[in-house]
C-alpha cells in the first residue's frame, strides 16, 4: 500500500520569499510521483511530475520538486513566490501496486502569499 | 480544446432524492475517476473505471453508483444512501493504468437543501 502525507496544511508566506512545500511519501515499490495545484472552485492541474531519470523536476512557472528515494521525499520549492502563486497544492504518488496505477494523494497544503 | 467537462457546476439535491453527476471526456482517455473533496481531507477516490463496461468501487463507494457505457462518459449518481452528500466532486480521466498524470475537471459542487 502507498501513502502521502503532506506535513504542512497552511503555509503562509510574504510575497517574494521562498517557500517550499513538504510531502513524503510511504511505498514498498518504485513510485511515480506529481505535484497538483488547485485554484478556487477549480479542478486540479498537473504542475510537475517525476517518473525516471533527473531526481530535480521543474515547472514551466519556476517551482521545482527533488525526488528523495532515501529520505521518500518529494519537496516542492519556489525561490521568490507571486500572489498568484496562492492556492491549493496536492502531492500525489502512484505506482505498481496491486496490479493498478491509481494514485493515492495527500490532504493538501494551502499555500497563502501576502503582500 | 481537448479536455473533461464536468456539469452542473452547482447542484442541490433534497432529502431522499438520487441526483446523477455528468462527466464527459475528448482526450481519448482509458480510464475515468471520481473523486470526493472534503476541506483539509484531500480527494477521496469513489469510482475509476479503466475500460468500458467496466469499473471499481474506490475507498467511499457507499452510496454511490456509476456506468460506463462509452469511453467518453462516466457519470456519478449520489444516491439517497448516501447521508452526508455536501461536497465538492471531481471528475479524472488518464490515458491508461501508468505513470500517466491525471487530467481533472474543473468540478461539481453538490449541497443539500
Amino acid at each position: 500500500a502507498q501513502s502521502v502525507t503532506q506535513l504542512d496544511s497552511q503555509v503562509p508566506v510574504f510575497e517574494e520569499a521562498p517557500v517550499e512545500l513538504r510531502c513524503n511519501y510511504s511505498s514498498s515499490v518504485s513510485v511515480y510521483l506529481f505535484w497538483y495545484v488547485q485554484y478556487p472552485n477549480q479542478g486540479l492541474q498537473l504542475l510537475l511530475k517525476y517518473l525516471s531519470g533527473s531526481t530535480l523536476v521543474e515547472s514551466i512557472n519556476g517551482f521545482e520538486a527533488e525526488f528523495n528515494k532515501s529520505q521518500t521525499s518529494f519537496h516542492l520549492r519556489k525561490p521568490s513566490v507571486h500572489i498568484s502563486d496562492t492556492a491549493e497544492y496536492f502531492c500525489a504518488v502512484s505506482g505498481p501496486g496491486g496490479g493498478s496505477y491509481i494514485p493515492t494523494f495527500g490532504r493538501g497544503t494551502s499555500l497563502i502569499v501576502h503582500p | 480544446d481537448g479536455g473533461i467537462t464536468q456539469s452542473p457546476k452547482y447542484l442541490f439535491r433534497k432529502e431522499g432524492q438520487n441526483v446523477t453527476l455528468s462527466c464527459e471526456q475528448n482526450l481519448n482517455h482509458d480510464a475515468m475517476y471520481w473523486y470526493r473533496q472534503d476541506p483539509g481531507q484531500g480527494l477521496r477516490l469513489i469510482y475509476y473505471s479503466q475500460i468500458v463496461n467496466d469499473f471499481q468501487k474506490g475507498d467511499i463507494a457507499e452510496g454511490y453508483s456509476v456506468s460506463r457505457e462509452k469511453k467518453e462518459s462516466f457519470p456519478l449518481t449520489v444516491t439517497s444512501a448516501q447521508k452526508n452528500p455536501t461536497a465538492f466532486y471531481l471528475c479524472a480521466s488518464s490515458p491508461d493504468r501508468g505513470n500517466q498524470p491525471q487530467h481533472f475537471g474543473d468540478g461539481t459542487r453538490l449541497s443539500i437543501l
